[in-house]
């Protein structure tokens, strides 16, 4: 199986920071790799498809990167609703794997 | 819009049955893969099975291989988990998710149902 590790496990960030978390395979995964966020009590929602992606209705600040096994996401100019828990998962092989969480606090 | 409607979470003893329901509408269903993801309380995500858009192809994680069971009805929009001989460390909320794209395996979830708890416990 393929091990997402995801640094670092909580962050503390300002509104109108720029905030980076990264994920990494313990193997090569090429672009298959997602990001989400959640917030408590409510289901994922994705962000990033294909390392770089932007999904549907979601906002310009969040970008991802990477390829292979070292995959970075980007939240620009933090805004109050982005203070969640963030998850990348692999698509290269099943069985599809998430790293363990972002949790993104405010300061 | 698309929705899916997760039911059939609840109390079950150690070694017992239970099934799953996810309800979709506002999409073709069977044109898409469909997965299980679980989350134990407090903890992150875990991907549990998926199906492809007709049935004929499943994937499971190694920790319910052989004790869960993942099937659609393509008429009734409707995915299913049939889980037996559970374990406490089954116990979680139980999300169905929509592949984004119309792929035979799915790779990311671009859809999420509500989640269904279900607990484990003598």
């Amino acid at each position: 199986d393929i091990q997402m590790t995801q640094s670092p496990s909580s962050v503390s960030a300002s509104v109108g920071d720029r905030v980076t978390i990264t994920c990494r395979a313990s193997q090569g995964v090429s672009s298959w790799l997602a990001w989400y966020q959640q917030k408590p009590g409510k289901a994922p929602r994705l962000l990033i498809y294909a390392a770089s992606s932007l999904q549907s209705g979601v906002p310009l600040r969040f970008s991802g990167s990477g390829s292979g096994t070292d995959f970075t996401l980007t939240i620009n100019s933090l805004q109050p609703e982005d203070f969640a828990t963030y998850y990348c998962q692999q698509a290269n092989s099943f069985p599809r794997t998430f790293g363990q969480g972002t949790k993104l606090e405010i300061k | 819009e698309v929705q899916l409607l997760d039911s059939g979470g609840g109390l079950v003893q150690p070694g017992g049955s239970q099934r799953l329901s996810c309800a979709a509408s506002g999409f073709i269903f069977s044109s898409y893969a469909i997965s299980w993801v679980r989350q134990a309380p407090g903890k992150g995500l875990e991907w549990v099975s998926a199906v492809s858009g007709s049935g004929g192809t499943t994937y499971y994680a190694d920790s319910v291989k052989g004790r869960f069971t993942i099937s659609r009805d393509n008429s009734k929009n409707t995915l299913y988990l049939q889980m037996n001989s559970l374990r406490v460390e089954d116990a979680a909320i139980y999300y169905c998710a929509k592949s984004r794209e119309a792929a035979v395996a799915g790779n990311w979830f671009d859809s999420w149902g509500q989640g269904t708890l279900v607990t484990v416990s003598s």
